[in-house]
This record gives C-alpha cells, sequence and structure tokens, in this order.
C-alpha cells in the first residue's frame, strides 16, 4: 500500500538556519502531496501541496518540490524563525479515494533565538 | 468562522465506558473524516464519510463506530474502550470534487483510556 516515511526528529535549530525535512513516499499511480503544519496544542494546517511530477508548492517561505523520479518531497526554507516551532507532516493522496490521507510519522522541530 | 469543532477536548475515562467525541462543521463539507495520532505513526484514518449516510471504514476501524445523520456532524462512538484506544484523535473535513480538496481540521481531542 501507499506510504510516506519522513526524517527522523526532533530537529532543533537556531533562529535563521536553513531548513530540510526529508520525505519520501511510496504510492503507486500519481497521488498528490502535502505538507501539513501541527503547532502545539492546535489541529494540522494544511502548509503547501504539489498535485504533479515537478510542481513546487510554496507558503509561507516554505517550499517543496515533487520529484517523481526520487519518489520524494523534502520541505526547505531558507530562514527559520522561532515562530516555525511545530511538528511538520509529510502526506499523500490515497487515490484509491481521493481525499483519504496517508502521514508520515511527523517531524518536531524546534527552533532556538 | 470557517471551522471544525470537536468535543471534549480531553476526556480520561475507564475501560468499557460508552463515550461519544462528537465533530461539526460549518463549511458544508460533503467529506468528514476521524483519524487517530500516535507517536511514531503519524496520522491514521479510522473511518470516513463522503455524504450523510455514507460511512466507510478506514485503516484502524476496530473498536470504533460512527454516524452521519446530518451533513455537518459526525461523532466518533466508542462502545466499549480499551486502554489502546488512548491516542489523540482528530476529525477533518472537505469539499468533494475535482482533484484533491484541502481537509480542514478539528483541534483534536485527547483520550485517556484507564
Amino acid at each position: 500500500g501507499n506510504s510516506v516515511t519522513q526524517m527522523e526528529g526532533p530537529v532543533t535549530l537556531s533562529e535563521e538556519a536553513f531548513l530540510t525535512i526529508n520525505c519520501t513516499y511510496t504510492a503507486t499511480g500519481y497521488p498528490s502531496l502535502f505538507w501539513y503544519v501541527q503547532y502545539p496544542g492546535e489541529g494540522l494546517q494544511l502548509l503547501l501541496k504539489a498535485t504533479k511530477a515537478d510542481d513546487k508548492g510554496s507558503n509561507k517561505g516554505f517550499e517543496a518540490t515533487y520529484r517523481k523520479e526520487t519518489t520524494s518531497f523534502h520541505l526547505e526554507k531558507g530562514s527559520v524563525q522561532v515562530s516555525d516551532s511545530a511538528v511538520y507532516f509529510c502526506a499523500l493522496s490515497d487515490e484509491a479515494g481521493a481525499q483519504k490521507l496517508v502521514f508520515g510519522q511527523g517531524t518536531r522541530l524546534t527552533i532556538n533565538p | 468562522e470557517a471551522q471544525v469543532t470537536q468535543n471534549p477536548r480531553y476526556l480520561i475515562t475507564v475501560t468499557g465506558k460508552k463515550l461519544t467525541v462528537t465533530c461539526s462543521q460549518n463549511m458544508n463539507h460533503e467529506y468528514m473524516s476521524w483519524y487517530r495520532q500516535d507517536p511514531g505513526l503519524g496520522l491514521r484514518q479510522i473511518y470516513y464519510s463522503m455524504n450523510v449516510e455514507v460511512t466507510d471504514k478506514g485503516d484502524v476501524p476496530e473498536g470504533y463506530k460512527v454516524s452521519r445523520k446530518e451533513k455537518r456532524n459526525f461523532p466518533l462512538i466508542l462502545e466499549s474502550p480499551s486502554p489502546n484506544q488512548t491516542s489523540l484523535y482528530f476529525c477533518a473535513s472537505s469539499f468533494l470534487g475535482t482533484g484533491v480538496n484541502e481537509q480542514f481540521f478539528g483541534p483534536g481531542t485527547r483520550l485517556t483510556v484507564l
């Protein structure tokens, strides 16, 4: 079945550092890919998405490119802020039921001032 | 304000005592879903509903029931909770249509079963 694997956390960085959170997937067909963010005590919010190969999703300074050849969707940000501290989830849509999301295990990110 | 609400936010109960977690959305979404979040496992889908009176199992449905009598509400029922159902639960909703639509998540319900 479809699956998503994220880099193990937790990840701790200093403010203004460069961020990469790796995400690879296994899927049949052509899923859509997502990054969701969960701030402390809150539900998940969609951060960005890409629906086909080579698409780049971007939002709030974060970017991720849908790489079909490497089955990856790595999340990057050039200069992180303390307010970016959260748990980040990579996910893909299950084509069998287009709204169903298959999530990675989540990566906790802490940014120190 | 467009939102998904869940109640209660926190619940501690004992094995075997039936409970219901409510979920309501005010966006007229057709699709609603329940997930559980466990450390190291991410979120896993429990049940989903494509519309009123249409529900189906997700990946981990054992021990749970749902109903969809109204479009806005999608309660999760644990008839006889067990300690392995201790988890953080999220309700989500979205429109159905062409392509994949953004899912909106509730704030979560932290359940502890003793």
